[in-house]
């Protein structure tokens, strides 16, 4: 079927390490987001790529990037993770307009030690 | 950002129907209605959408107000497993903006 897929589902890392969380996708989308959704809150966006464009939401800490080598997959890199970014982070994809809206995957819980 | 508001937390009898509203009071002509439910530690699943009509399918239905600044979204046979977080978006084409959701408990 096709999907949006992450990986890992969990990821434990140290405070200070740099980790990457990846995404793939089958569906094609144009379209592909990072969300971060802390413990009992709403998802909340990091940025996106439209193709290869980059978009990133004004109060993304720089602390956070992306990467998008080709359609079907994108990066989110964490430089140096702090205690305050364990969350649970989604990757969606859509094709860039209504109405099809979004498709999301699974989410990687990381934990920062 | 956010432009909807809905209850915190609702709870519905397990085989009655559920009926979550929303409030886009500033919803604009071109803009769609999602509706969108977080199971537990799971990614968010969509439910429906809408624009101006009522909208139906398998899982729930759809009534959006005529002025259209407002919504519901019903689950018409409440099953255990549709305790989740529910989310009414304010869609305007690019990105979506999640409120804080209706956490909806279905007890036995």
């Amino acid at each position: 079927d096709a999907m949006v897929i992450q990986n890992p589902r969990y990821q434990v890392t140290q405070f200070g390490k740099p980790v990457t969380l990846s995404c793939s996708q089958t569906l094609n989308h144009n379209v592909m987001y990072w969300y971060q959704q802390k413990s009992s809150q709403a998802p909340k966006l990091l940025f996106h790529y439209y193709d290869k464009d980059f978009n990133n939401e004004a109060d993304t800490p720089d602390n956070f990037q992306s990467r998008r080598p080709n359609t079907s997959f994108c990066f989110l890199d964490i430089r140096s993770p702090g205690l305050g970014d364990a969350a649970m982070y989604l990757c969606a994809t859509s094709t860039g307009g209504t109405p099809l809206g979004y498709t999301f995957g699974s989410g990687t819980r990381l934990t920062v030690v | 950002d956010a432009k909807t508001t809905q209850p915190t937390s609702m709870d519905c009898a397990e085989g009655r129907a559920a009926n979550l509203p929303c409030n886009h009071s500033t919803i604009s002509g071109n803009e769609y209605v999602y509706w969108y439910r977080q199971i537990h530690s799971q990614g968010p699943q969509y439910i429906i959408h809408g624009l101006k009509n009522n909208e139906t399918n398998e899982m729930a239905s759809l009534i959006i107000t005529e002025d259209r600044k407002s919504s519901t979204l019903i689950l018409p046979h409440a099953t255990l497993r549709d305790t989740a977080v529910y989310y009414c978006i304010d869609y305007t084409g690019n990105q979506f903006y999640f409120g804080t959701g209706t956490s909806l408990t279905v007890i036995p």
